[in-house]
């Protein structure tokens, strides 16, 4: 049982390139999230999934698509990368809902110059 | 006012003090409330979860008040390990929200 699993751990992208965050999970959660954490602020969720086929928009969205096309997985893509968008990016996932724990993956910290 | 806000820290306190945080919220329907704890450069983990008006667990305890819309976590006997930060986070609609998270050092 692996848990949350991310990759990469560590990237480096030049402006306007784009790349996916690569998120998967073995304990057939259905509720699935992407934060990202930035110094001095909390997490801030990006986009959730209620289950397969099933996305929404969650706090700060803008530069980044998600899907979902199975339960395992959900992986968050940068479409054109922007220096605000440096941060470290932790993907969660949970039983049902926000009102149960979540488990996070160890996180992806990204550079953009 | 922010959705959730923590004391600012950093806390430093020795070894067996007892020390305590507090997490004030905003969304009053908020049912259901959660205590995070993240060592650095590591992901967050649940520490606590709180339903009704408190929790304990061994050293740990979380206190709710719903009317003052507010949440406590006291830390009894600090031992070293317990350095980390400390996030609260409220479940909302379409959002899960974090506190900014208040650090503690716990010094020998």
């Amino acid at each position: 049982n692996a848990g949350v699993t991310q990759t990469p751990k560590f990237q480096v992208l030049k402006t306007g390139q784009s790349m996916t965050l690569q998120c998967a999970q073995d304990m057939n959660h259905e509720y699935m999230s992407w934060y990202r954490q930035d110094p001095g602020m909390g997490l801030r969720l990006i986009h959730y999934s209620v289950g397969a086929g099933i996305t929404d928009q969650g706090e700060v969205p803008n530069g980044y698509n998600v899907s979902r096309s199975t339960t395992e997985d959900f992986p968050l893509r940068l479409l054109s990368a922007a220096p605000s968008q440096t941060s470290v990016y932790f993907c969660a996932s949970s039983y049902q809902d926000r009102n149960y724990e979540q488990y996070f993956g160890p996180g992806t910290r990204l550079t953009v110059t | 006012r922010k959705e959730v806000e923590q004391d600012p820290g950093p806390f430093n306190v020795p070894e067996g003090a007892t020390v305590a945080f507090n997490c004030t919220y905003s969304n009053s329907a908020s049912q259901s409330f959660f205590w995070y704890r993240q060592d650095c450069r590591k992901e967050p983990k649940l520490l606590m979860s709180v339903y009704s008006s408190g929790n304990e667990d061994g050293r740990f305890t979380a206190q709710l008040n719903r009317a003052s819309q507010y949440i406590s976590l006291l830390i009894r006997d600090s031992k070293l390990s317990d350095s980390a930060t400390y996030l609260c986070v409220v479940p909302s609609p379409g959002n899960f929200v974090f506190g900014p998270g208040t650090r503690l050092s716990v010094l020998p």
